[in-house]
C-alpha cells in the first residue's frame, strides 16, 4: 500500500493563477481530510469529506475548493491564488471505528505564491 | 475550531534525558492523539487514545487521556538523535469529525 499520495510536492504560483492539489488514498479510508500547516500555526483544517460525493468546510475554507467524485481521490483547488495561500498542504484520511479516528497523512505540498 | 494549548513550546535536551510535552482544552476530547512531524514530511500517528485515564505506550513513548478529558500527556523515556522533530496533540470532539491540532513541540536532542 502506497497510503496517502500527494501531487505535486512543489509548486510556484503567480497571484491570480488557478491551481489543483490532488490527494489519493488506497487504504478505502471514508473521510478525508485537506490541512494547511503555517509557521508557528499547527495544522489548520481546510475541507474535508465523509464519504464520495460529499464535502464540508473546515476552519480556514475561504478561497479554497474541493471535490471528491471518488473514494480514493480528493481535490483541493485554488481559484485565484494569493499569497496569503502560501503554505505547505498536507491532505489526510482516515476509517470509521466505533472508537473514534485516527489520521494518516501524505507528505505535503510545498506552494509558494508570488 | 477549539482551542488547544501545547507546551512548551520548544525543547533542547541532551541525548538520554527524558522529555515531558503535554496538551489543555476549554473543551471535552473523546480521542487525543499524539503526531510527530519530520522535518520535510507529514505528520505521522505515534500513539491514539480514548478512554479517560488510560496510559498507552509505544517504545519508549507513553501517553496519558487526562480524567478531566481536557488534556493529555506524552513522555519520552532515554532520548535518542532521532527523536528530533515537531510533536504534535490533536483532539477529536464527539460534535465533529475533525482533529483540532496544537500548535506543537518542537524537539532538539543533541548526541
Amino acid at each position: 500500500n502506497a497510503g496517502v499520495t500527494q501531487t505535486p510536492k512543489f509548486r510556484v504560483l503567480k497571484t491570480g493563477q488557478s491551481m489543483t492539489l490532488l490527494c489519493a488514498q488506497d487504504m478505502n479510508h471514508e473521510y478525508m481530510y485537506w490541512y494547511r500547516q503555517d509557521p508557528g500555526m499547527g495544522l489548520r483544517l481546510i475541507h474535508y469529506s465523509v464519504g464520495e460525493g460529499t464535502t464540508a468546510k473546515g476552519e480556514v475554507p475561504d478561497g479554497y475548493n474541493v471535490s471528491r467524485l471518488k473514494k480514493q481521490n480528493f481535490l483541493l483547488g485554488l481559484e485565484s491564488a494569493a499569497p496569503s495561500q502560501t503554505s505547505v498542504y498536507f491532505c489526510a484520511s482516515s476509517p470509521w471505528t466505533s472508537q473514534g479516528e485516527t489520521q494518516y497523512f501524505g507528505p505535503g505540498t510545498r506552494l509558494l505564491v508570488l | 475550531g477549539q482551542q488547544l494549548n501545547q507546551s512548551p513550546q520548544s525543547m533542547f535536551i541532551q541525548e538520554g534525558e527524558d522529555v515531558s510535552m503535554n496538551c489543555t482544552s476549554s473543551s471535552i476530547f473523546n480521542t487525543w492523539l499524539w503526531y510527530k512531524q519530520d522535518p520535510g514530511e507529514g505528520p505521522v500517528l505515534l500513539i491514539a487514545l480514548y478512554k479517560a485515564g488510560e496510559l498507552t505506550s509505544n517504545g519508549r513513548l507513553t501517553a496519558q487521556f487526562g480524567i478531566t478529558r481536557k488534556d493529555s500527556f506524552l513522555n519520552i523515556s532515554a532520548s535518542i538523535p532521532s527523536d528530533v522533530g515537531i510533536y504534535f496533540c490533536a483532539g477529536l470532539s464527539a460534535s465533529g469529525y475533525a482533529l483540532n491540532f496544537g500548535k506543537g513541540t518542537s524537539l532538539l536532542v543533541t548526541p
